[in-house]
């Protein structure tokens, strides 16, 4: 089963509306992380932002926001307000800090987000 | 510049040769990644180092791979006998220990690996 799943391929949204990606995660570990990683077409993988699973709130970066929903695993990506320059791909990614395997992160397959002007 | 550096960013190369790429972490993290992303996938682990000590290898890590990180500073990872497969981009990342799951990890810009 896949650690991290990311249901849409690819998104268009017009600019300025909100944009909601979606992810999904399966782990038995209490504790872990959860990233979203926003990847232009250079490549470099940029960090977004970051929810613990014990943090009761909800994360939040400037124009970013994590719905977290633990009981259901998910934790999707919000983004307001959307610009032309958020055209990108969009990881999910997990850290386990206690089960076996890498001690690195679990991608997802990504969405590729298109804003439209 | 203080972030993740990598080097070369593009390498295109003949199958059977080999290649050499290198990663510059943030100075002041003592965990170092790689990872290998192809076309249409996320990133998949490779391996990661706590100082100089290569702590874990992925199975995606066959012996024409090795990876170093000699003062525990800068890394290499070289690749023998190239094949296509081989063909995708390499990611270096740095973090701080793990003490918890937050430590958040950064990544450089990736070298780009072409076999022909």
């Amino acid at each position: 089963a896949q650690k991290i799943t990311q249901t849409q391929p690819g998104m268009f949204v017009q600019e300025k509306e909100a944009v909601t990606l979606d992810c999904t995660y399966d782990t038995s570990d209490q504790s872990y992380g959860l990233f979203w990683y926003k990847q232009p077409s250079s490549g470099e993988m940029i960090f977004l932002i970051y929810q613990g699973s014990y943090d009761e709130q909800n994360a939040t970066e400037g124009r970013y926001s994590l719905n977290f929903q633990k009981a259901r695993k998910s934790a999707n990506l919000v983004i307001s307000a959307s610009q032309l320059g958020d055209s990108a791909m969009y990881f999910c990614a997990m850290r386990e800090v206690s089960g076996g395997g890498a001690d690195g992160l679990t991608f997802g397959k990504g969405t590729h987000l298109i804003i439209q002007p | 510049d203080t972030g993740v550096s990598q080097d070369p960013r593009h390498k295109i190369t003949k199958r059977g040769q080999n290649v050499t790429f290198r990663c510059d972490p943030i100075s002041e993290h003592n965990r170092l990644y790689w990872y290998r992303q192809t076309l249409g996938q996320g990133p998949e682990f490779l391996t990661y180092f706590q100082n100089e000590a290569q702590l874990e290898k992925s199975r995606l890590l066959s012996d024409r791979f090795s990876a170093e990180r000699p003062k525990g500073s800068f890394s290499t990872l070289e690749i023998q006998r190239t094949e296509q497969g081989d063909s995708a981009m390499y990611l270096c990342a740095s973090s701080f220990s793990a003490g918890d799951s937050g430590n958040t990890i950064y990544f450089g810009e990736g070298s780009w690996l072409t076999v022909v």
